[in-house]
């Protein structure tokens, strides 16, 4: 059982590039979201889904855009990469349904913005 | 909006030493509250959670306990062990919605 898969697990890119993070989960889950984490902020929300063809934004959405066509994907896209991106990007999901709050997390994406 | 707000750290313990990180929260209505852990180089999993004012979670020797007075849930262990070493992120999130509000972290190193 893969889980919560992301690609790639190392990235570097220079200002200005664009660039697609994946994320897939076989586990049928309803919800999923894209955290971005920070050395002393912890992780903060970018975008999550509650269903396919449904996204909203979190609490850092600018500069990413997400969508989600199928269950299983949720791909994070920067359009024009910056210096304050760099950061370690998780991908979660989620099942639906009051009492199934437990995230389950990618192993991450490093990403280093120049 | 809601937040979370935990011990810096690091912490520094001695193998059977008694933990305590605290954690308290600041939320409307009823959240759910969580400890997730983080070994390194791997995402987060969860560790323990409690859904209700008094719940007690627990799971691999650690426990956490929703103070709804206090708005605390602090987590505790009596003796940890070096495989502990991780960081600790206490989080919530409101019923009904999917938006899970982290705290900043702790870093926890347990020395032999």
């Amino acid at each position: 059982n893969a889980g919560v898969t992301q690609t790639p697990k190392f990235q570097v890119l220079k200002t200005g590039q664009s660039m697609t993070l994946q994320c897939a989960q076989d586990m049928n889950h309803e919800y999923m979201s894209w955290y971005r984490q920070d050395p002393g902020m912890g992780l903060r929300l970018i975008h999550y889904s509650v269903g396919a063809g449904i996204t909203d934004q979190g609490e850092v959405p600018n500069g990413y855009n997400v969508s989600r066509s199928t269950t299983e994907d949720f791909p994070l896209r920067l359009l024009s990469a910056a210096p304050s991106q760099t950061s370690v990007y998780f991908c979660a999901s989620s099942p639906a349904g009051q009492g199934n709050e437990k995230l389950f997390f990618g192993s991450g994406t490093q990403l280093s913005v120049l | 909006g809601n937040s979370v707000t935990q011990m810096e750290g690091p912490v520094t313990l001695s193998e059977e030493a008694f933990l305590t990180i605290n954690c308290t929260y600041t939320a409307t209505g009823y959240p759910s509250l969580f400890w997730y852990v983080q070994y390194p180089g791997e995402g987060l999993q969860l560790l323990l959670k409690a859904t209700k004012a008094d719940d007690k979670g627990s799971n691999k020797g650690f426990e956490a306990t929703y103070r709804k007075e206090t708005t605390s849930f602090h987590l505790e262990k009596g003796s940890v062990q070096v495989s502990d070493s991780a960081v600790y992120f206490c989080a919530l999130s409101d019923r009904g919605y999917q938006k899970v509000t982290f705290g900043t972290g702790t870093k926890l190193q347990v020395i032999p």
